[in-house]
């Protein structure tokens, strides 16, 4: 099992607002940042939002990330067909001294 | 344009070795971590090994450590990972990617390649 506890699955209709959640431990989301990925299927995983709550240019203000804590969420307001894919949660574990990712969680639009 | 190719995937006998290859272009490869992340089929990520600009900090997922090696050639702008003892549950698509300069830590991680994948098989 993974590190990080993403649920494995959410869904929402277009338009609609969806968060997804991202629960770790002290040694990694407690201590250091986090950082969001966006996989459509058969891609390569997209950078969407680093350092907790930033996102790289051309990522759309759709897209928002938060941490408190030991755990993180991304929110996707004004949902869109083309969000349908994976998304993970990853950052540095200080205990395993690894990167660590969520199992993902894959994302319906209704 | 940043582009990250993989190279070096197949198949291969447990207990087999393979050398992948990340070649890298339209940046400047020595001032950038790097990393190896791997994705089994139908599976999610996994972080496997990251190696600094110089070479000279290297870190490694438990699940490949000491049997997998990283290394960087600056001059030639490509990274290597050597696998050795591989076992059926290395079978992935390996991806490398890069650590913008934007961010400090490993997990950030803004541009990827297209993957390789490794099928460890007899």
């Amino acid at each position: 099992h993974s590190v990080l506890t993403q649920p494995p699955s959410a869904s929402g209709t277009p338009g609609q607002r969806v968060t997804i959640s991202c629960s770790g431990s002290d040694s990694n989301i407690g201590l250091n940042t986090v950082s969001w990925y966006q996989q459509l299927p058969g891609a390569a995983p997209k950078l969407l939002i680093y350092t907790n709550n930033q996102r790289p240019s051309g990522v759309p203000d759709r897209f928002s990330g938060s941490k408190s804590g030991t755990s993180a969420s991304l929110a996707i307001s004004g949902l869109q067909s083309e969000d349908e894919a994976d998304y993970y949660c990853a950052a540095w574990d200080g205990s395993l001294s690894a990167g660590v990712f969520g199992g993902g969680t894959k994302l319906t639009v209704l | 344009q940043v582009q990250l190719v993989e190279s070096g995937g197949g198949l291969v006998q447990p207990g087999g070795s393979l050398r992948l290859s990340c070649a890298v272009s339209g940046f400047t490869f020595s001032d950038y971590y790097l990393s190896w992340i791997r994705q089994a089929p139908g599976k999610g990520l996994e972080w496997i090994s990251y190696i600094s600009p110089s070479g000279t900090t290297i870190y490694y997922a438990d699940s490949v450590k000491g049997r997998f090696t990283i290394s960087r050639d600056n001059a030639k702008n490509s990274m290597f990972l050597q696998m050795n003892s591989l076992r059926a549950e290395d079978t992935a698509v390996y991806y490398c990617a890069r650590r913008p300069l934007y961010c400090s830590y490993t997990t950030c991680l803004d541009s990827w390649g297209q993957g390789t994948l490794v099928t460890v098989s007899s």
